[in-house]
């Protein structure tokens, strides 16, 4: 089947301004994760999803962002009031509960500058 | 803190040569270790995985990793790398859900 999706590929937007990043994970996987990958640096966990369970937000790195994921699925990352620094690859991963400890499947990212 | 350390950042080889990467990790309880690999415009895909039982694991493409818990190390290890490895690679650490990755090694082979 087809694998994490995520759009847009690319975003451009002026620092001050709103985004929403989506991600599609792999149909059937019950937990979903954010990551942000930023120059030089190594993946940083953003966000998790499991189920209807509340979210585990710990890795947000400030109030300006927000995750939805609606109906177990798509999930919408906002960045609200963008910053440069938050300019880095943004990426979503989705896993089933298969397994003794599940495997997370990571999507192309999103490409996001803050001009 | 939890943290994950990859302390080759660019590494540069000629076809045919061996390779190794370090990846050591701080964390004293249960984990769970992963090599994920990404090639020059894809996404990360998992090279490897070690959970429990024998500490030598194989993964694809001709990789493998050994997991040493008295050094808090899981070193990637080819015999012989093809130019075709080249790519970043990422130890992870999970001893919960969320992920704790390293910094990365950019892998260069040149034919």
């Amino acid at each position: 089947g087809a694998g994490v999706s995520q759009s847009p590929s690319n975003k451009v937007t002026e620092k001050g301004k709103d985004v929403e990043l989506r991600c599609d994970p792999i149909s059937g996987h019950t937990a979903l994760y954010w990551y942000r990958q930023s120059l030089g640096q190594g993946l940083e966990f953003l966000i998790y999803f499991q189920g209807n369970s509340a979210p585990d937000k710990s890795g947000l790195p400030s109030d300006r962002f927000s995750a939805e994921r609606t109906g177990g699925s798509v999930s919408t990352l906002t960045i609200q009031r963008t910053q440069q620094e938050d300019s880095a690859v943004y990426l979503c991963a989705s896993s089933s509960l298969v397994g003794s400890y599940p495997t997370q499947y990571f999507g192309p990212g999103t490409r996001l500058l803050v001009l | 803190a939890q943290s994950v350390s990859q302390h080759n950042h660019h590494v540069i080889l000629s076809e045919a040569a061996s390779l190794e990467l370090g990846c050591n990790y701080s964390y004293g309880g249960t984990v769970n270790l992963f090599w994920y690999v990404q090639y020059p415009g894809q996404h990360l895909q998992l090279l490897l995985k070690y959970f429990s039982g024998d500490p030598l694991v194989k993964g694809i493409k001709g990789f493998e990793a050994e997991f040493i818990k008295s050094k808090f190390s899981f070193n990637l290890r080819k015999p012989s790398v093809q130019w075709s490895d080249t790519a970043e690679y990422f130890c992870a650490v999970g001893p919960t859900d969320k992920l704790i990755f390293g910094t990365g090694t950019r892998l260069q082979v040149f034919p």
